[in-house]
């Protein structure tokens, strides 16, 4: 079975442009979550979703948003880029998105911001 | 407000020596979920285990063994017989009602990791 995708894998962008970052979660999942990780830390939560609604966000700027669609597969959208928004993007799928529930990750999306 | 301290940020070992990872963590829940996951330099988060607050008991996997000690909040981690292939960056995760607007949501707070280097 397939694990989690997510496209593109690297992605160059300057400041002030816009990003969309891609998901598909493990087929049965339906709780998708986001997660930033700067160059030397552990990943940060973004957001959770959970049959398309959004179950909770961490503290992240306003630019930031996601969407779940009815194939449980999601978008992360950032705006007005900043170069601090340079880092890897981690996709993690779950079944529901509960505490006790393994969260799989996908390969990520590195994005530089210029 | 839960925390995650990894307190070691880079190790490095000679091939097939033991090695215990560090991790300490902070809650106010009394039900809770730690977790250990392995990412190799392509950047993939590589699932370990998944240990739940009211099961101390300690666990064996292969090589991997994990110390469960809720009297002082660690969670720490064994690779017994290192080897090269080992070499990675070693997080301790915990998961912990956010409780957000009414509903919930399970966010994992991660430490900031351990570099460990296996050297032949």
């Amino acid at each position: 079975d397939a694990g989690v995708t997510q496209s593109p894998t690297h992605l160059i962008k300057t400041r002030g442009q816009h990003v969309t970052l891609r998901c598909s979660p493990i087929s049965g999942h339906k709780s998708v979550s986001w997660y930033q990780q700067v160059l030397g830390q552990g990943p940060q939560f973004i957001f959770q979703y959970y049959e398309k609604e959004e179950r909770g966000r961490g503290n992240f700027p306003d630019r930031f948003s996601a969407r779940q669609f009815p194939n449980y597969s999601s978008e992360l959208n950032v705006n007005a880029l900043l170069l601090g928004d340079s880092a890897l993007y981690l996709c993690a799928s779950s079944l529901s998105g509960g505490p006790a529930e393994t969260q799989y990750f996908g390969p990520g999306t590195r994005l530089l911001v210029l | 407000a839960q925390k995650v301290t990894q307190a070691q940020t880079e190790i490095s070992v000679v091939e097939k020596e033991d090695v215990t990872l560090d991790c300490v963590y902070e809650t106010r829940d009394t039900t809770y979920y730690l977790f250990w996951y392995k990412q190799p330099p392509s950047g993939e988060l590589v699932f370990l285990i998944r240990r739940n607050s009211f099961d101390e008991q300690n666990e064996i996997s292969g090589r991997y063994s994990w110390n469960f000690q809720k009297s002082t909040s660690s969670f720490n981690f064994t690779i017994t017989a290192s080897q090269v292939v080992d070499s990675a960056v070693y997080f301790c995760a915990l998961s912990e009602a956010q409780g957000n607007s009414g509903g919930s949501n399970y966010k994992l707070t991660f430490g900031k990791g351990t570099l460990l280097t296996v050297n032949p």
